[in-house]
């Protein structure tokens, strides 16, 4: 069964760096795009990036770019978030989730992590 | 790009259907056959329930149903269950940026 399980998350200062993992397993992984997205406490849902399957074209929401940058390891079936320059605002719990392919379905997503930022 | 617009909240009875709107614009919603409905139990990963506007994935009961007129889209739960009762958000693929946005949310209560 397809499994999503993220890592990485924990307490952190601003303006310091952080890198989220996302294990997969029980499907292709690299014949899927991948998204990060997140949930800031009491807030909703917000699309933070995604990566196509071949790992090219990489998008970003407006407030982490220049400073997020989304990878992929197809050989590990891993997919990472890297953040850097953290602000207080990125605190959330960030999830990762399979594109379904099309228009961008995420089909199944993982339990999340907590990353947190403060001083 | 702003966030799409949903009510806040919706109730209903068991048995009851409701409603859920999601209000975009004609460069999200209006234009794009890509609205997703998404569940959220609190604590839980979100589960897809609708894509492509109003197709279901396979093991989705087929109480919920989407749909979409002009640049709003809704997600029907016919015969409202218990376990319904979690967040929904709406996300529309926009094809600029933020590539993708989501709905403000909406928790579904079960009276």
């Amino acid at each position: 069964q397809v499994q999503l399980v993220e890592s990485g998350g924990g307490v952190v200062q601003p303006g310091r760096s952080l890198r989220l993992s996302c294990a997969a397993s029980g499907f292709t992984f690299s014949s899927y795009s991948m998204h990060w997205v997140r949930q800031a406490p009491g807030k909703g849902l917000e699309w933070v990036a995604v990566i196509p399957y071949a790992g090219d074209n990489k998008y970003y929401t407006d407030s982490v770019k220049g400073r997020f940058s989304i990878s992929r390891d197809n050989s590990k079936n891993t997919l990472f978030l890297q953040m850097n320059s953290l602000r207080t605002e990125d605190t959330a719990v960030y999830y990762c989730a399979r594109d379904r392919g099309g228009m961008g379905a995420a089909d199944y997503w993982g339990q999340g992590t907590l990353v947190t930022v403060s001083s | 790009q702003s966030a799409l617009t949903q009510p806040a909240s919706v109730s209903g009875s068991p048995g009851q259907s409701i409603t859920i709107s999601c209000t975009g614009t004609s460069s999200d919603v209006g234009r794009y056959s890509s609205v997703s409905w998404y569940q959220h139990h609190t604590g839980k990963a979100p589960k897809l329930m609708v894509y492509d506007d109003n197709k279901r994935p396979s093991g989705v009961p087929n109480r919920f149903s989407g749909s979409k007129s002009g640049n709003t889209a809704s997600l029907t739960i016919s015969g409202l269950q218990p376990e319904d009762e979690a967040d929904y958000y709406c996300c529309s693929y926009t094809g600029s940026s933020p590539l993708y946005v989501f709905g403000t949310g909406t928790k579904v209560t079960v009276l």
